[in-house]
């Protein structure tokens, strides 16, 4: 019930393309649903995140949608850029308890 | 605004020891969380403190330990070292006096065991 499952584990993108991470939870109390970025030698990042009362949030290139009843929610990076490699990590919390998933390590080919 | 810092930056023990990580968390932030990121299981929490008790703690045998000061800053403790601990160990910081709310990273501390 604590899982958050993160897909797929590795992703190459052409410059200039979408690129799309998903992840799914089990628990329903999860109300908070944020996504991290990770560059090499950095620690994570918050990049944009989302309530379960909003079907999809979007700030600029990275939009967030979010499927209540399919306890699924996912990270879509339009015109995807080199400089966006790095490594995603979704996340599922209620009140003090965070869950990661396991990441994604996205690669933009130039 | 000063963020999150963790010393040492790099770490290198030997199987046995023990060893201690520090973290200083952003000004203001009460709360100071830890994990270990390894490429196969990515982040895992280990423990959290807040107003210096532990809150929460994640599924990590009693060798890894931690505490915080008055001041927030909070260090962990890894003893009788083995293989497996090497790792990147991660500590954030964030408000958080109740509910979830936006945690900061610190660059991490990555301890080689040999």
């Amino acid at each position: 019930q604590q899982q958050v499952k993160q897909s797929p584990q590795s992703l190459i993108v052409q410059k200039g393309g979408i690129s799309i991470i998903n992840c799914a939870y089990e628990n329903t109390a999860f109300d908070y649903f944020p996504w991290y970025q990770q560059f090499p030698g950095k620690g994570p990042a918050l990049l944009i995140a989302i309530r379960p009362d909003v079907s999809e949030k979007k700030e600029g290139r990275f939009t967030i949608s979010f499927n209540k009843s399919a306890k699924q929610f996912s990270l879509h990076i339009m015109d995807s850029q080199p400089g966006d490699s790095a490594t995603y990590f979704c996340a599922a919390s209620k009140g003090d308890k965070i869950i990661f998933g396991k990441g994604t390590r996205l690669h933009i080919l130039p | 605004k000063a963020g999150v810092t963790q010393t040492p930056r790099y770490l290198i023990k030997t199987r046995g020891q023990q060893v201690t990580l520090s973290c200083s968390p952003i000004s203001g932030h009460r709360s100071v969380s830890w994990y270990q990121q390894t490429p196969g299981q990515g982040l895992q929490f280990l423990f959290e403190y807040f107003s210096e008790t532990q809150r929460n703690k994640g599924n990590f045998p009693g060798r890894f330990s931690g505490r915080q000061f008055s001041n927030s800053r909070s260090e962990m403790n890894v003893s009788t070292l083995e293989l497996g601990d090497s790792a990147l160990y991660l500590c954030a910081s964030s408000l958080r006096d109740s509910g979830w709310t936006e945690a900061f990273f610190g660059q991490g501390t990555r301890l080689t065991v040999v």
